[in-house]
């Protein structure tokens, strides 16, 4: 149980255009949703925070217009990386929580901005 | 300010030798402790969550403890699959929700 995918797993993309990641909550109700960006050999960063039907909760530093989260059901959440640039080329995660408690991850997104 | 410090941050061991992974924390009471393993390119995985000093769990060949201040990750007798980075996250008990606040990680490599 608390699997949580990703979608896609890998994306390369042209400077300026648009990108969109899934995640699932495959096997459960996820009540909250949590979007990470991870840099080589660092930790996770938490972007963003999501509950479903509501606006997502945004880190201080983190561009609401730059990386939109809609959490449209209590298994989906998207991430939207608008206008995309090469310092945007990294690796994110998602992961869904039922409760209080733990989260549950997805395997990832790389993404690559040419 | 909730703050989790893993150490050592990089750690190499030969196959059954066993070690300790430390996170130390600090946070206005405690909620949960959790460790997560994470292979290069892939999402962490869930491993245990704490809760109180004291209470220890395991899992094949790790055991993780907690305390007021700490917890370990033991590894006994490790094999090369183990290698992964290790990441360590609490939960406050005033936190909304399920927010996590990780430390960077222990990246354990273990050698043939």
């Amino acid at each position: 149980g608390a699997v949580v995918s990703q979608h896609p797993s890998r994306v390369i993309c042209k400077s300026g255009t648009s990108v969109k990641i899934e995640c699932r909550s495959l096997d459960f109700q996820a009540t909250t949703m949590f979007w990470y960006r991870q840099f080589p050999k660092q930790s996770l960063m938490l972007m963003a925070t999501s509950n479903e039907g509501s606006k997502a909760t945004y880190e201080q530093g983190v561009e609401k217009d730059k990386f939109l989260i809609n959490h449209a059901s209590l298994t989906l959440s998207t991430l939207t990386v608008t206008s995309a640039h090469p310092e945007d080329s990294s690796f994110y995660i998602c992961s869904a929580s039922k409760a209080v408690g733990e989260q549950f991850f997805g395997p990832g997104t790389r993404l690559t901005v040419l | 300010e909730d703050q989790v410090t893993q150490s050592p941050e990089a750690l190499r061991l030969q196959e059954g030798e066993s070690s300790s992974l430390n996170c130390s924390y600090t946070v206005s009471g405690l909620r949960g402790l959790f460790w997560y393993r994470q292979d290069p390119g892939k999402g962490p995985e869930f491993l245990f969550t704490l809760y109180s000093a004291g209470e220890e769990k395991e899992k094949e060949r790790l055991k993780a403890t907690l305390t007021k201040k700490e917890s370990f990750l033991h590894i006994t007798a490790p094999k090369p699959e183990d290698s992964a980075t290790y990441l360590c996250a609490v939960q406050a008990e005033e936190t909304s929700g399920s927010r996590l606040t990780f430390g960077e990680g222990t990246q354990l490599t273990v050698n043939p």
